[in-house]
C-alpha cells in the first residue's frame, strides 16, 4: 500500500533562517506531487506541483522553492524565512493520468516563524 | 477558472443532529467532486467522492450527491457524533486539466457537542 511521510512534524524557525521540508512517498511510481500551505483558519493554497523528476510548477510567487531530486521525494525550501511563511504545510500525491484524480495527503508540517 | 464555494463555519451541532454542509462549484470541464476531512492537527483525508453527475458518494455515514443541474455537492449525515468534529473541505478536480490540480473550498469547521 502507498504511504506518504513528511518531516519534521513541527518546526520553529527565526525570521531570515533557511528552510527545508521533506516529503517522501512509498508504494507507487512516478506520482504527481504537491505542496500546499494552510494558514491558520484558512483554506488550502497550492504552492507547487511536480509531474516528474526535476519538473516543478509554481502556483504563486513567493520566497519558497521546491525540488524533486528523486521520483518519490519532494522538498520545499526557502533561503530566508518571513513571518508570513508560518502555517501548516501539506504534501500530497496522486496517480498520474485520468482515473487517478484523488489526492492523498501527508500528516503535515507545522511551521512557526518568529 | 474553477472554483468551490462552501458555507462559512463554524457549524455547531448537538450530538445526533442532522448535518448539512453546502458546497457549490464552478468548473469549465467535467469535474470529479470530493469531500475531504481534516481532524485537529492532522492532514486531510478523503471522505468521499463522486466522478459523474447523479453519483452518490458515501462513507462513515456521510453522503453527498453530484448534482450537475445545481452544480452542488452538499455533504449530509443523519446523526453526527462528537468524533465527527473536524474541518470539512469540498473540492473538485477537472478532467480537462488531467486531474493535475484540485481546487479546494475554504473549509467548514464542524463542532459537535455532547
Amino acid at each position: 500500500s502507498q504511504t506518504i511521510h513528511q518531516w519534521p512534524a513541527t518546526l520553529v524557525q527565526p525570521v531570515g533562517s533557511p528552510l527545508s521540508l521533506e516529503c517522501t512517498v512509498e508504494g507507487t511510481s512516478n506520482p504527481n506531487l504537491y505542496w500546499y500551505r494552510q494558514a491558520a483558519g484558512r483554506g488550502l493554497q497550492l504552492l507547487f506541483y511536480s509531474v516528474g523528476i526535476g519538473q516543478i510548477s509554481s502556483e504563486v510567487p513567493q520566497n519558497l522553492s521546491a525540488s524533486r531530486p528523486q521520483d518519490r521525494q519532494f522538498i520545499l525550501s526557502s533561503k530566508k524565512l518571513l513571518l508570513s511563511d508560518s502555517g501548516f504545510y501539506l504534501c500530497a500525491w496522486r496517480t498520474p493520468g485520468t482515473g487517478g484524480e484523488t489526492q492523498y495527503f501527508g500528516p503535515g508540517t507545522r511551521l512557526l516563524v518568529l | 477558472g474553477n472554483s468551490v464555494t462552501q458555507m462559512e463555519g463554524p457549524v455547531t451541532l448537538s450530538e445526533e443532529a442532522f448535518l448539512t454542509i453546502n458546497c457549490t462549484y464552478t468548473a469549465t470541464g467535467y469535474p470529479s467532486l470530493f469531500w475531504y476531512v481534516q481532524y485537529p492537527g492532522e492532514g486531510l483525508q478523503l471522505l468521499l467522492k463522486a466522478t459523474k453527475a447523479d453519483d452518490k458518494g458515501s462513507n462513515k455515514g456521510f453522503e453527498a450527491t453530484y448534482r450537475k443541474e445545481t452544480t452542488s455537492f452538499h455533504l449530509e449525515k443523519g446523526s453526527v457524533q462528537v468524533s465527527d468534529s473536524a474541518v470539512y473541505f469540498c473540492a473538485l478536480s477537472d478532467r480537462n486539466g488531467g486531474y493535475q490540480k484540485v481546487t479546494f473550498g475554504t473549509g467548514t469547521k464542524l463542532q459537535v457537542i455532547p
